[in-house]
């Protein structure tokens, strides 16, 4: 069975900070997801990393793949409150349609 | 609407009783996914719909649940005799399938809170 752990659990920073998530796994994944989930709706595809040390930046994020496929990083910098939501990383591997979901980062950012 | 959209968005129910959730997806999107959430816990895959068969249903939890999907559009999730521990949201996503070419992305509705009393 395949497991992807994140960390913190829960992230509480003020506007302005910067902060890292982190996802990691024992196992190696095809291509990893990040989304980003508010309250009372579905999950949001923010990128998707596909080659080993594969960096993508999507404005403040900065998303990376580990060399070995297994873990990944998101970092935002800046943060503002409108980042505030559960980031959530899924892993494919195996069968092409089936994602792994790690449990998420809940983050607050504090005005 | 142009997203994916789920129905009822809260339903609460009594212990035994069975509930149907209802998905319906982007237009023109061949791949169906239902997932459950529980409280502070990720998405837990249930069952994966191709057109109007699912190949891959290992992830439902017991016989009590049950998933079609008809005209390659609408899905329904049904639980039979529910249980406190089925309480969770329930997600649906869709996708056009696109898995060779690895930009596939899974749309997801904003789910189903259910609750079992």
């Amino acid at each position: 069975t395949q497991l992807l752990e994140q960390s913190p659990q829960f992230l509480s920073i003020q506007e302005g900070e910067n902060l890292t998530v982190y996802c990691n796994s024992s196992s190696v994944f095809s291509s990893l997801q990040w989304y980003r989930q508010e309250p009372g709706e579905g999950p949001v595809l923010l990128v998707t990393v596909v080659t080993g040390g594969e960096v993508k930046k999507l404005k403040r994020l900065t998303f990376q793949f580990g060399d070995a496929r297994k873990d990944s990083s998101l970092h935002i910098t800046a943060a503002q409150p409108g980042d505030t939501g559960l980031y959530l990383c899924a892993g494919e591997g195996g069968s092409n349609y089936k994602l792994t979901f790690g449990k998420g980062t809940l983050l607050t950012v504090n005005p | 609407g142009a997203g994916v959209s789920q129905s009822p968005s809260n339903k609460v129910t009594e212990k035994g009783k069975d509930v149907e959730l209802r998905c319906d997806p982007i237009s023109g999107h061949t791949a169906l996914y239902w997932y459950r959430q529980r409280l502070g816990q990720g998405l837990e895959f249930l069952i994966y719909f191709q057109g109007n068969s699912a190949p891959d249903k290992s992830g439902l939890p017991s016989d009590r649940f049950s998933a079609e999907r008809t005209g390659e559009s609408v899905s329904t999730l049904t639980i039979q005799r529910t249980q406190q521990e089925d309480s969770a949201v329930y997600l649906c996503a869709s996708s056009l399938a696109l898995w060779l070419e690895r930009t596939d992305t899974q749309y997801f509705g904003p789910g189903t809170r259910l609750t079992v009393l």
